[in-house]
């Protein structure tokens, strides 16, 4: 089994900043799958951002952007310009290639002061 | 398209009553997942299917039982639920992407969570 470490439960970010969630996994794969998820207080599971192990580029989605250090096994989260709808959970997720389960992280909860 | 829908979203059950859990998708996925979320720990996957009369054993399978007798059906069952069992449970389904260099991946995408309280 994988296993994935998000090393900071709660962290608070004032509204406009910039505030970055890491995430360490171990895995002995060369092929793989890193996710971003964020859970709101309304509990719907949203697929934030997306990084392939094989792309040295790292993913951005529009305010969202990763930081994948592959030698590292480190895939961290950057929220830029936060706004109050970026409170949530946030989960860090991994998928070996060609297979279908994820393995979640504990949950990073990101609160963002007004 | 509704996506993936979970009945019911709040339920109360007593030590050794039974219960299950329905989760329904739109989407035509092959896929489909069972998961729990407890505070401190994410999410952990209970039982999986990857077809329509096809089940397995996820990293947390026991006290619960799985069916899925129709593509579109993913259900959850406990025979005698337990206050261990108290959580949020989460379904999900997924299609598999082609075309990727090296391997496909499955997107899953997520019902909206059933609270389920044991006393």
């Amino acid at each position: 089994a994988q296993t994935v470490t998000q090393s900071q439960p709660e962290m608070s970010v004032q509204e406009a900043e910039t505030v970055t969630l890491s995430c360490t996994y171990d895995t002995s794969e060369n092929n793989y799958y890193l996710f971003w998820y964020k859970q709101p207080p309304s509990r719907q599971m949203i697929l934030v951002i997306r990084q392939e192990a094989y792309k040295q580029q790292n993913a951005t989605e529009n305010r969202f952007s990763v930081n994948f250090q592959k030698a590292a096994k480190s895939f961290s989260l950057k929220i830029s310009d936060s706004q109050l709808g970026d409170t949530a959970m946030y989960f860090c997720a991994f998928m070996r290639s060609n297979d279908y389960k994820l393995s979640f992280g504990a949950g990073t909860t990101v609160t963002v002061r007004a | 398209n509704a996506g993936v829908t979970q009945t019911p979203k709040f339920r109360v059950l007593k030590t050794g009553q039974s219960m299950t859990l329905l989760c329904a998708q739109d989407m035509n996925h092959e896929y489909m997942y069972w998961y729990r979320q407890d505070p401190g720990m994410g999410l952990r996957l209970i039982h999986y299917s990857v077809g329509e009369g096809t089940t397995a054993k996820g990293e947390v399978p026991d006290g619960y039982n799985v069916s899925r007798l129709k593509k579109q059906n993913f259900l959850l069952g406990l025979e005698s639920a337990a206050p261990s069992q108290t959580s949020v449970y989460f379904c999900a389904s997924s299609y598999s992407t082609s075309g990727e260099p090296t391997g496909s991946y499955n997107e899953q995408f997520f019902g909206p969570g059933t609270r389920l309280t044991v006393l």
